[in-house]
């Protein structure tokens, strides 16, 4: 059973600040998705990534197969960035269905 | 808009009562899946289903029921028998049932009285 571990837990940052938020895993996946969870309760997929990295606006994903980790980063972070950041890792098993594993989640609090 | 509609946003429960939670989704998504939140905890499955007229259980499956009738809903009914179902309940969607990104709804929040 893999194992996801999220930090920090809670992270607090002001306006225009370099964020980072980590995911570890314990065995060998398929896929790693990074989730933002809205205070109201919805959740929006940000990236899939299986190697290397991704970046879609101020948002950059990157993995290390090797080290079983993963980062977040959100550049010149905005308060309408805060939310739960949620981690979840797709199981490498042999079956059809890619069963996900998620972390506890990040929640970020970005301050004008 | 395609998308995927959760209703009610708030369910209430009482004691002994079965409820059912709706989700429909219009992206012609072939797998479905319904997740428990719990606060201070990781998304967990109940139910997933890759396809109409088949679904599979998922990690605490037991206390809940599911359909898949047609592709576009995935009911879940919450039974008298689940004993802890005060919790935030969200439906999703994918392709497929493999490594796919998964479209989330809005959630529905159960409470008992």
């Amino acid at each position: 059973k893999n194992e996801v571990e999220q930090s920090p837990q809670n992270l607090t940052a002001q306006e225009g600040e370099f964020i980072t938020i980590n995911c570890s895993y314990s065995v060998g996946i398929s896929a790693l998705h990074w989730l933002q969870q809205h205070p109201g309760g919805g959740i929006v997929s940000l990236f899939m990534l299986s190697s290397g990295k991704k970046k879609h606006g101020r948002l950059i994903a990157t993995i290390n197969i090797q080290e079983k980790h993963s980062s977040l980063h959100i550049t010149a972070s905005h308060p309408r960035d805060s939310a739960v950041y949620i981690c979840a890792v797709g199981d490498a098993g042999g079956t059809s269905y890619g069963k996900l594993t998620f972390g506890q989640g990040t929640i970020l609090t970005v301050h004008p | 808009d395609g998308g995927i509609t959760q209703s009610p946003k708030y369910l209430f429960r009482k004691e002994g009562q079965n409820v059912t939670l709706s989700c429909e989704q219009n992206l012609n998504h072939d797998a479905m899946y319904w997740y428990r939140q719990d606060p201070g905890q990781g998304l967990r499955l109940i139910y997933y289903s890759q396809i109409v007229n088949d679904f599979q259980k998922g990690d605490i499956a037991e206390g809940y029921s599911v359909s898949r009738e047609k592709k576009e809903s995935f009911p879940l009914t919450v039974t008298s028998a689940q004993k802890n179902p005060t919790a935030f309940y969200l439906c999703a969607s994918s392709i497929w049932a493999g490594q796919e990104t998964q479209y989330f709804g809005p959630g529905t929040r159960l409470l008992v009285l």
